[in-house]
């Protein structure tokens, strides 16, 4: 199973909702992390979790909370957005911090 | 600073001929260098990587990229372009700590 699997696929919510993304893989990777890509630019990195810890937060926002369950699961947990936040947001896996990624779908996100 | 440059934000071919898109890296490292590809509203799809094994690398889709160190280069080519290949293209180089950096993606048009 080389798939990252990323639920919802769209999500639209009001800048008082609480909601959640989830992303999921089964390649016992180590490394999963969190990227935001606006319109006709490349990925931005968010976050990064090695082994179940962040190593990497690329000073984004608090309103975006990362979480970590176990090795399989990454969890982004959204607050009080603003609609500069709507955008695609990638996850990915990899086995180890030289290796190559592998990209969910995405979920599209419109905060209104 | 480690960077990587597109040379090209935007590429036209016709179907059957030749396609090159051009990337340059900066670094004083031995980087691990990829070319994705990103269809309209998907994830990114790993097409090639180079991590200091054959400096010619084939990928998926009939896709090859060289690694030329003298150049700081790693164009990414193919002999006959199809319809199915009008995308977004990135280039990668990512060194020993999680940080992948994205070139400003070039995109690919195919026309009939």
């Amino acid at each position: 199973d080389t798939e990252v699997t990323q639920t919802p696929k769209h999500l639209v919510m009001g800048m008082t909702n609480k909601k959640s993304l989830k992303c999921e893989q089964h390649m016992g990777h180590r490394a999963m992390y969190w990227y935001k890509q606006k319109a006709k630019k490349p990925p931005e990195l968010m976050f990064v979790y090695s082994y179940e810890k962040l190593s990497i937060n690329e000073s984004v926002p608090s309103r975006f909370s990362p979480e970590c369950p176990n090795s399989s699961l990454l969890n982004l947990h959204l607050h009080a957005l603003q609609p500069e936040d709507s955008a695609l947001y990638l996850c990915a896996s990899s086995t180890n911090n030289r290796g190559e990624q592998y990209f969910g779908p995405g979920t599209r996100l419109t905060v209104t | 600073a480690q960077s990587v440059t597109q040379l090209d934000s935007h590429v036209s071919v016709s179907e059957g001929t030749p396609v090159l898109l051009r990337c340059n890296y900066s670094s004083s490292y031995s980087p691990s260098l990829f070319w994705y590809v990103q269809h309209p509203n998907k994830g990114l799809q790993l097409l090639l990587k180079y991590t200091s094994a054959a400096t010619l690398v084939k990928g998926i889709n009939g896709f090859e990229a060289e690694f030329k160190k003298s150049e700081t280069s790693f164009h990414l080519t193919k002999p006959s372009a199809h319809m199915s290949d009008a995308a977004e293209y990135f280039c990668v180089v990512t060194y020993n700590n999680n940080d992948m950096r994205f070139g400003a993606g070039t995109r690919l048009t195919v026309k009939p």
